[in-house]
């Protein structure tokens, strides 16, 4: 099977603008996971889609939305960006219902100027 | 709230060796999944290893076995012969059993470098 994929890889974006970030999970897998990882803060939970709809949420402002689409495929749009918004974001799909185990993609490296 | 802490930001080894790397885990919950992840320097996040907390067996894999103390709420990781494919950030994990779905917390990792 082919692992989870994200587009793009890498991507350079002024403050303010918006910015929409795909993750295309493992085939079968229902659930996906945001995540952002910074230097400073580490990994942090951003949120997690199950069959279309958002089943739990981190502590991140309203600026961090996502969807999930019917064939499981999820994009997290994040608006007004900020510097601080400069990260590697990463999702995760797992294949059951509880989301036990999670496999990741490679990520998106977002850089903000 | 959850946490998670790993007290060792860098360590090394010697190919061939072996070595710990240690995590502590903060909960209330009785029930929860604990992991290991490696991230290599491309950044591909890899699932190294998993334990049950209803499981009081240690979980194995090849190389990678973990001492699992639960009333200790300790969870290290034993990397047995060292390759140089081993070295990568690596990241203990929390997941609640039934509350938070699809939320790993995470540590703030360690640097293992292997050395030839």
């Amino acid at each position: 099977k082919a692992g989870v994929t994200q587009t793009p890889r890498y991507l350079i974006k002024t403050r303010g603008q918006q910015v929409t970030l795909s993750c295309s999970p493992i085939s079968g897998h229902r659930s996906v996971s945001w995540y952002q990882q910074t230097p400073g803060q580490g990994l942090q939970f951003l949120f997690e889609y199950f069959s279309e709809t958002q089943r739990n949420k981190g502590n991140f402002p309203g600026r961090f939305s996502g969807r999930q689409f019917s064939n499981s495929r999820s994009e997290m749009n994040v608006s007004t960006l900020e510097l601080g918004d400069s990260a590697l974001y990463l999702c995760a799909s797992s294949d059951s219902a509880s989301s036990y185990e999670q496999y990741f993609g490679p990520g998106t490296r977002l850089t903000v100027t | 709230a959850q946490t998670v802490t790993q007290s060792q930001p860098e360590m090394s080894v010697q190919e061939a060796e072996t070595v710990t790397l240690s995590c502590t885990y903060d909960t209330s919950e009785s029930d929860y999944y604990l992991f290991w992840y490696k991230q290599p320097p491309s950044r591909q996040m890899i699932l190294v290893i998993r334990q049950e907390a209803y499981k009081q067996q240690n979980a194995t894999e090849n190389r990678f076995s973990v001492n699992f103390q639960k009333a200790a709420k300790s969870f290290s990781l034993k990397i047995s012969d060292s390759q140089l494919g081993d070295a990568a950030m690596y990241f203990c994990a929390y997941r609640g059993f039934t509350s938070n779905t699809g939320k790993l917390i995470f540590g703030q990792g360690t640097t293992l470098q292997v050395k030839p």
